[in-house]
């Protein structure tokens, strides 16, 4: 069964470093998503990427981040100078796109788990 | 107005019994209710989701119970099995856009 993967499973990081966290979502899906946990809470959303856009981002997704799809399979985000409250689960999500309206399912990667100190 | 509020944080059910979360929003354009499953190490996977033209949705031993007027929707497991330890969060998410809204999670223990 086709799965999103992501690398590296853990990332220790100094502050003030940046970070790539990577991903190879699902290979015939079309819109990808950056989601974050940080412990104990709950998911929340990051970013959005169609068409080599970004599709929509919240008020986390600041200036330190970006998101790329560097090639035919690999969509990456990166975080410029990363800060203690950064420390958080990284997922990565695909869906095959369509219509908004459907709601076509997203599949998750298992995550990144990236650690500032 | 975009929160999705999980209760309860915790539940701890017998084998065969029956696991009851509950989720309430506020915002009446939410217009999609999916409930994620995760187990340790992986991420969330789509269990079952519902909109709100339907007031329940049954796949297996998972029932999605949908009250729009309270606002409020709910996640049944009967037969409640050991394998079924895991954290579940309910989300949301509404027309012309595709990021959905999670609840805070629920850790569901299933004792033999």
């Amino acid at each position: 069964e086709p799965e999103v993967t992501q690398t590296p499973s853990h990332q220790v990081t100094q502050m003030g470093q940046e970070v790539i966290l990577r991903c190879v979502p699902i290979s015939n899906h079309l819109y990808f998503y950056w989601y974050r946990q940080i412990l104990g809470q709950k998911v929340e959303f990051l970013v959005s990427f169609y068409n080599n856009e970004i599709s929509e981002k919240s008020e986390i997704f600041d200036d330190q981040f970006s998101v790329e799809r560097p090639d035919g399979s690999n969509f990456t985000l990166k975080i410029r100078s990363t800060k203690l409250e950064d420390s958080a689960m990284y997922f990565c999500a695909s869906n095959s796109g369509g219509r908004l309206e459907l709601h076509n399912e997203q599949f998750f990667g298992p995550g990144t788990r990236l650690t500032v100190l | 107005q975009q929160q999705v509020k999980q209760s309860p944080q915790s539940l701890i059910v017998q084998k065969g019994g029956i696991s009851i979360i509950n989720c309430a929003y506020e915002n009446t354009a939410f217009d999609y209710f999916p409930w994620y499953q995760q187990f340790p190490g992986k991420g969330p996977a789509l269990l079952i989701a519902i909109r709100p033209d339907v007031s329940e949705k049954k796949e297996g031993r998972f029932t999605i119970s949908f009250n729009k007027s309270a606002k409020q929707f709910s996640l049944h497991i009967m037969d409640s099995q050991p394998g079924d330890s895991a954290t579940y969060f309910c989300a949301a998410s509404w027309v012309n856009t595709d990021k959905l809204i999670f609840g805070t999670g629920t850790r569901l223990q299933v004792f033999p």
